[in-house]
């Protein structure tokens, strides 16, 4: 199965920042990617798939990015409701997923 | 709306089982695959085992093989995994998920979980 491997597991960054995530694939995957942020009790939420196509209800300043092996999940300017874990997936052969280990976001 | 609830979990000694089940409204539900994604605590997540629309079809993560059993009822809207043998190494929140395929398949709707806790 392919791995994903995301970079930092922990950031620490400020209100207004712009923070970027990455998800690395252990082989191409194309665009077969989305991201999630969750916060503590409470269930994942789907912030970006295909890549780079925003979530319906998302806020404009989540972006992701790229194709093949490696991935970025940017935010432009950091709220105070963004620190949340974010993770990567991806489909893998017939309806088995992979996820990431996780990014922290936290407040510096 | 989508919604997903699920319910089931609870204390069980290891060896033990529940059924956990997850009720679907808002979406024609058996067009829709469905996953179980779980928690351990303070740990990432993890796909656990997924089932087609249909309900023909089923796939389980190595870990669970052989423990575990994904079934759905599409009169009911309602979708389940038995959990048997249960290992303190299966302490988590277990999520389900709809599955939404378009091109590319990913989760995108999840319950609010239910936890299952594996001790003595």
């Amino acid at each position: 199965d392919i791995q994903l491997t995301q970079s930092p597991s922990f950031l620490s960054a400020s209100v207004g920042d712009r923070v970027t995530i990455t998800c690395r694939a252990s082989q191409g995957i194309s665009s077969h990617l989305a991201w999630f942020q969750q916060k503590p009790g409470k269930a994942p939420k789907l912030l970006i798939y295909a890549a780079s196509t925003l979530q319906s209800g998302v806020p404009s300043r989540f972006s992701g990015s790229g194709s093949g092996t490696e991935f970025t999940l940017t935010i432009s300017s950091l709220q105070p409701e963004d620190f949340a874990t974010y993770y990567c997936q991806q489909l893998n052969r017939f309806l088995s997923f992979t996820f990431g280990q996780g990014t922290r976001l936290e407040i510096k | 709306e989508v919604q997903l609830v699920e319910s089931g979990g609870g204390l069980v000694q290891p060896g033990g089982s529940l059924r956990l089940s997850c009720a679907a409204s808002g979406f024609t539900f058996s067009s829709y695959a469905m996953s179980w994604v779980r928690q351990a605590p303070g740990k990432g997540l993890e796909w656990v085992s997924s089932i087609s629309g249909s309900g023909g079809t089923t796939y389980y993560a190595d870990s669970v093989k052989g423990r575990f059993t994904i079934s759905r009822d599409n009169s009911k809207n309602t979708v389940d995994v038995h959990v048997s043998s249960l290992r303190a190494v299966d302490t988590a929140v277990y999520y389900c998920a709809r599955v939404y395929c378009a091109g590319d398949c990913f989760l995108d709707n999840w319950g609010q979980g239910t936890l299952v806790t594996v001790s003595s």
